[in-house]
């Protein structure tokens, strides 16, 4: 099946920060979603991306899917950014199921 | 976006009995739902894809007798976790997938319940 990566796995940043954070993935996908999980365990939907850039206020995202990369940006990060980001994709030859990045846990600092 | 609900958001049991989550999407019917569990700093783990009026399909690992999937509506999927015991404590969440298509393939975006938080005694 496909092989989803994620990068960094950790991330501390001050408050104010900027980041990127990569998913790579093995195979040919036609969604890509990236997901932020906060300290309660709710999944919150960030961006539907399987190709192409978005953006929302603070947050965008860029997926090439020709080189099976995607990448979200943080600007300006606050402490409520802080938590798991997940990216999740569907494999084309997989059926129905996303399959989930290792996530990159994110601190954001005062 | 669309609203998955999931409920209980916490439940704490005795080992050796049975707890049921119940998963809706509430304003969009969902012909598939996903089941996942997450450990403590891991990545969701798919337990199995529940599909409207007929079987669930259980990942490999998964005992099919211990997890009872039901998805008896187009809104309403329930994971029953029989007899439990203090190694099924986990975190429990669903996800429901809007259904879109593009051409040939179905490519709805997954949307996630609040997940319930298992733990047993």
């Amino acid at each position: 099946g496909i092989q989803v990566e994620q990068s960094p796995p950790d991330l501390i940043l001050q408050e104010g920060a900027n980041s990127t954070l990569r998913c790579n993935f093995s195979d040919s996908v036609n969604n890509l979603q990236w997901f932020h999980q906060n300290p309660w365990g709710q999944l919150i939907n960030l961006f539907y991306i399987p190709s192409g850039t978005k953006q929302n206020g603070r947050l965008s995202a860029t997926t090439v899917a020709t080189e099976r990369y995607s990448l979200l940006y943080i600007s300006s990060s606050q402490t409520t950014d802080s938590g798991v980001y997940f990216c999740a994709v569907r494999d084309l030859n997989y059926g129905q199921n996303f399959v989930f990045g290792p996530g990159t846990r994110l601190s954001v600092l005062p | 976006g669309a609203v998955v609900s999931q409920h209980p958001s916490r439940v704490i049991c005795k080992s050796g009995t049975s707890v049921k989550i119940e998963c809706r999407s509430l304003d969009f019917q969902a012909t598939t739902m996903f089941w996942y569990r997450q450990f403590p700093k891991q990545s969701l783990m798919l337990m199995a894809t529940s599909n409207e009026g007929s079987k669930a399909t259980y990942e490999q690992g998964v005992e099919k007798d211990k997890f009872l999937i039901n998805h008896a509506s187009l809104t309403l999927s329930t994971l029953t976790v029989t007899s439990a015991h203090p190694e099924d404590s986990s975190f429990y969440i669903c996800s429901a997938r809007e259904v879109a298509t593009s051409g040939y393939w179905n490519t709805g975006e997954l949307f996630f319940g609040e997940g319930s938080r298992l733990t047993v005694l």
